[in-house]
């Protein structure tokens, strides 16, 4: 499985855009990249996934460039209830997932 | 709606006493089932998975064991707790078929006096 590197933590405020990157260099042909967003005390919600090049929903969008060594989840417009851990992972066929630290996103007014 | 319920949420037990927690869930047929651990601001550890009945895989040896008496019923269990045993619990399920999002509980955090 794909090994991934995220910043630990981040800043950010009301109503701005938020981006954040994933290193996934060693990522396998059939890995796909799944991010997961975690509230204090709560169970892990899948936001998003994708393979190669863009893919949005109601959410987040979600970019992968050509050689899949990195991705990045956009956030648009967060609000102070996006405050939480949001884990990348590699996720192959077998669909074992393997959680990192994750990032912690602290949303200010 | 596909729903999963784990119980109890929290649970407070003694070294050395027994464990339970069951996760169940509702509104699909024959799903992978998972079971992790958290510690304290960590990531999630795998601990156990399952793709049918009396079918479990274990990905961490330790003193807890895994059991899915039905299909849609998940358990984990241990005879014998330890301090270190103590965390965040988290039971999930995917649809069968390689990368399904996973979904999960609310957890059972587990301490042990």
């Amino acid at each position: 499985l794909a090994k991934t590197t995220q910043p630990i933590s981040m800043d950010s405020y009301e109503g701005q855009e938020v981006n954040i990157t994933c290193s996934h260099n060693n990522i396998a042909t059939n890995d796909y990249i799944t991010w997961y967003q975690q509230f204090p005390s709560q169970g892990p919600r899948f936001i998003i996934q994708g393979y190669k090049t863009k893919v949005t929903n109601e959410v987040a969008s979600l970019f992968i460039p050509a050689d899949r060594k990195s991705s990045t989840l956009s956030l648009p417009r967060v609000s102070l209830s996006d405050t939480a851990v949001y884990y990348c992972l590699g996720n192959n066929a077998g669909n074992m997932l393997t959680f990192g630290g994750g990032t912690r996103l602290m949303v200010k007014p | 709606s596909q729903t999963i319920h784990q119980w109890p949420a929290t649970l407070v037990q003694p070294v050395g006493s027994p464990l339970s927690l069951e996760c169940t869930v509702e509104g699909t047929s024959n799903p992978n089932l998972y079971w992790y651990r958290q510690a304290a601001g960590r990531g999630l550890q795998l601990l156990f998975y399952s793709v049918g009945i009396g079918q479990i895989s274990s990905e961490v040896p330790q003193n807890l064991s895994a059991s899915r008496p039905q299909d849609r019923q998940f358990i984990l269990s241990s005879k014998k707790l330890l301090l270190s045993d103590s965390g965040f619990y988290l039971c999930a399920w995917s649809t069968q078929g390689g990368f399904a999002p996973q979904h999960f509980g609310d957890g059972t955090r587990l301490s042990i006096l």
